[in-house]
């Protein structure tokens, strides 16, 4: 059974840097071809595409937050973490990890709210 | 990238069929065959509904079909019920290995 869950801070201030981890189970962060992506989504908006990361360890970012966003992978402990620098208000949102074999997301985390505010 | 262009919302009654449009550049959505779609309901994450333009995962009622023609990909829902009303998302791989998001279409049940 294939599960991610997000895990983090609820709360950050402007500034900060926010670390999110993504635990994943039921698959393997090794398999070729697997890849985990960070979304995320401001209330009542948009889904937004943050970074990928594939079993390769390759690497890719949104081109309007690359500057912001650094992902990595700790196979050992099946973790994707995101960090993203220089928090403001408009980077409040929901952020989910989501599990990709191609293409397209088929699993997705329950996501979690991060709230930026001083 | 800009996100794809989706009509805000898009409703009809029990039964009927309707479609959502999203629209790209020959940059994402022409340019490859790999236009997902996904169905959110209220404080739920995405479930994918529809990968590679056209292609159904395994579970996805085949109520639900996807096509493309040039720039604009399009998610049908025929024979609409009750549990059909949530957002929906296209996304579309736009090279490089990064993808855009569609604006969503809140999809609403006569």
């Amino acid at each position: 059974q294939v599960t991610l869950k997000e895990s983090g801070p609820v709360l950050v201030k402007p500034t900060e840097t926010l670390t999110l981890t993504c635990t994943v189970s039921g698959f393997s962060l090794r398999n070729g071809g697997m890849g985990v992506s960070w979304i995320r989504q401001p209330p009542g908006r948009a889904l937004e595409w943050l970074a990928h990361i594939f079993s390769n360890d390759e690497k890719s970012y949104s081109t309007s937050l690359r500057n912001r966003l650094t992902i990595s992978e700790d196979t050992s402990k099946s973790q994707v973490v995101l960090t993203m620098t220089n928090m403001a208000p408009v980077d409040t949102a929901t952020y989910y990890c989501a599990r990709s074999e191609a293409y397209e997301w088929d699993y997705w985390g329950q996501g979690t709210l991060v709230t930026v505010s001083s | 990238q800009s996100a794809l262009t989706q009509p805000a919302s898009v409703s009809g009654s029990p039964g009927q069929s309707i479609t959502i449009s999203c629209t790209g550049t020959s940059s994402d959505v022409g340019n490859y065959n790999l236009v997902s779609w996904y169905q959110q309901h209220p404080g739920k994450a995405p479930k994918l509904m529809i990968y590679e333009d056209s292609r159904r995962p395994s579970g996805v009622s085949n109520r639900f079909s996807g096509s493309k023609s040039g720039n604009t990909a399009s998610l049908t829902i025929s024979g609409l019920q009750a549990e059909d009303e949530a957002d929906y998302y296209c996304c579309s791989y736009a090279g490089s290995t990064t993808y855009v998001f569609g604006s969503g279409t809140k999809v609403t049940v006569l």
